[in-house]
């Protein structure tokens, strides 16, 4: 089955710098490709999802990258304010397949002011 | 709209006791899921069902089974409970429509489950 590794596990940036998340997987037949926050004591949000047929997409802040042939994919937050201090887990899956995610094993982000 | 609502939020239960989680999601979604978050490891899936009536295993489903009874329900059960399943379990729902290209989970809060 799919395997998806995500890196780091904790990363603590300034407020206004750039957050980098970066996630590997295993099953070359997954094609949808999800990240999502979890604030605390609440369910994980989809904030910005990429499928395989692009590269890239960007959404206000938030970014992500997607290399096929490599296998993995990146968040990227830009200008980051302490309301983006949460965890962040990334997630693959085919999409057609019940859209079963396989999650990393997340990155708590903290925005220190 | 509450979206997705689990019940009980917290539970403490001793070992071999059982209990059912309850998932009711008002989104007329197609598909359910359960999910288990451990610390460092991130979500697994437990059982999903992609239909009323339909049940099927996931990534972790030992000592867990499931019932969709109805559409918007989603049961989990532990029959003997484990310390080991002491974890928080979450509950999702997707649309799931056919050619409707939307892969988004909608999670409820969670439930914290604790065996002794």
């Amino acid at each position: 089955g799919e395997n998806v590794e995500q890196h780091p596990s904790t990363l603590s940036v300034q407020e206004g710098d750039s957050a980098v998340i970066k996630c590997t997987y295993s099953d070359s037949a997954s094609n949808y490709f999800p990240w999502y926050k979890q604030e605390l004591g609440k369910g994980p949000q989809l904030i910005i999802d990429i499928r395989s047929n692009v590269g890239e997409k960007k959404d206000q802040r938030i970014a992500v990258t997607l290399n096929k042939t490599a296998k993995h994919f990146s968040l990227h937050i830009t200008e980051t304010q302490p309301e983006d201090s949460a965890v962040y887990f990334c997630a693959a899956s085919i999409e057609a397949a019940g859209n079963k995610l396989t999650f990393g094993g997340g990155t708590r982000v903290l925005v220190k002011p | 709209n509450a979206g997705v609502t689990q019940t009980p939020k917290f539970r403490v239960l001793k070992t071999g006791q059982s209990m059912t989680l309850l998932c009711a999601q008002d989104m007329n979604h197609e598909y359910m899921y359960w999910y288990r978050q451990d610390p460092g490891m991130g979500l697994r899936l437990i059982h999903y069902s992609v239909g009323e009536g339909t049940t099927a295993k996931g990534e972790v489903p030992d000592g867990y089974n499931v019932s969709r009874l109805k559409k918007q329900n989603f049961l989990l059960g532990l029959e003997s409970a484990a310390p080991s399943q002491t974890s928080v379990y979450f509950c999702a729902s997707s649309s799931g429509l056919a050619g409707v290209r939307t892969g988004e989970l909608f999670f409820g809060e969670g439930s914290r489950l604790t065996v002794l």
